[in-house]
């Protein structure tokens, strides 16, 4: 069965970079896309962008542009999502989803991962 | 830039049947996928290419996409429909939310 396992919470401090980890399982990693999206607290779904696991292709949303980087380990199966320059309203909780690409849906979630920033 | 616009809150009686709209800029155009989000998990995709159901997604589960407005159709409402949903599209080069709407089953 397809799975996405996703690093633990993190809390960092504003400045600062986290990077989170979405490894998959289930399925030719290589064949799909990962798309990375947040959810503030209590607040709705913000895709953050789309990286291709069989090239390394990438599509950032433009609010982040500069400040994240996706990548991806084929020999793990295992995206990335690397945010820099946190602030507090980065506080959210960050999931990865397979995605194949353009209007594709994203039809497995991982477990998401919390990251809080805070001084 | 292109914007989904969902009510933010539609209430049901168990039994009946709830619909949630998702309103844009000739949507139906588009291809809409729908997600359920309950508390503290995980959104769940719902209906996909506008009216496909994944497998395992009850048949009361339904969607529609025509104009300006797509539309998720949750026929016998169970309390165990209520929940957060959130509509999708994908729009030059980006993928896009409606911001959401809760479901509160009476």
């Amino acid at each position: 069965q397809v799975q996405l396992v996703q690093s633990g919470a993190e809390v960092k401090k504003p400045g600062a970079s986290v990077k989170v980890s979405c490894k998959a399982s289930g399925y030719t990693f290589t064949s799909y896309g990962i798309s990375w999206v947040r959810q503030a607290p209590g607040q709705g779904l913000e895709w953050m962008g789309w990286i291709s696991a069989y090239n390394g292709n990438t599509n950032y949303a433009q609010k982040l542009q500069g400040r994240v980087t996706m990548t991806t380990d084929t020999s793990t199966s295992t995206a990335y999502m690397e945010l820099r320059s946190l602030r507090s309203d980065d506080t959210a909780v960050y999931y990865c989803a397979r995605d194949r690409t353009g209007d594709a849906p994203m039809n497995y979630w991982g477990q998401g991962t919390l990251v809080t920033v805070s001084s | 830039s292109y914007v989904l616009t969902q009510p933010p809150s539609v209430s049901v009686a168990p039994g009946k049947t709830a619909r949630i709209t998702c309103g844009g800029n000739n949507i139906g155009s588009k291809s809409v996928h729908w997600y359920q989000q309950k508390p503290g998990q995980a959104p769940v995709l719902v209906v996909y290419d506008d009216s496909d159901r994944p497998s395992g997604i009850p048949e009361r589960f339904s969607g529609s996409n025509s104009g300006n407005t797509a539309t998720l159709t949750i026929s016998r409402v169970e309390a165990g429909d209520e929940a957060d949903y959130y509509c999708q599209v994908w729009d030059s080069s980006s993928d896009l939310f409606g911001g959401g709407t809760k479901l509160t089953v009476l």
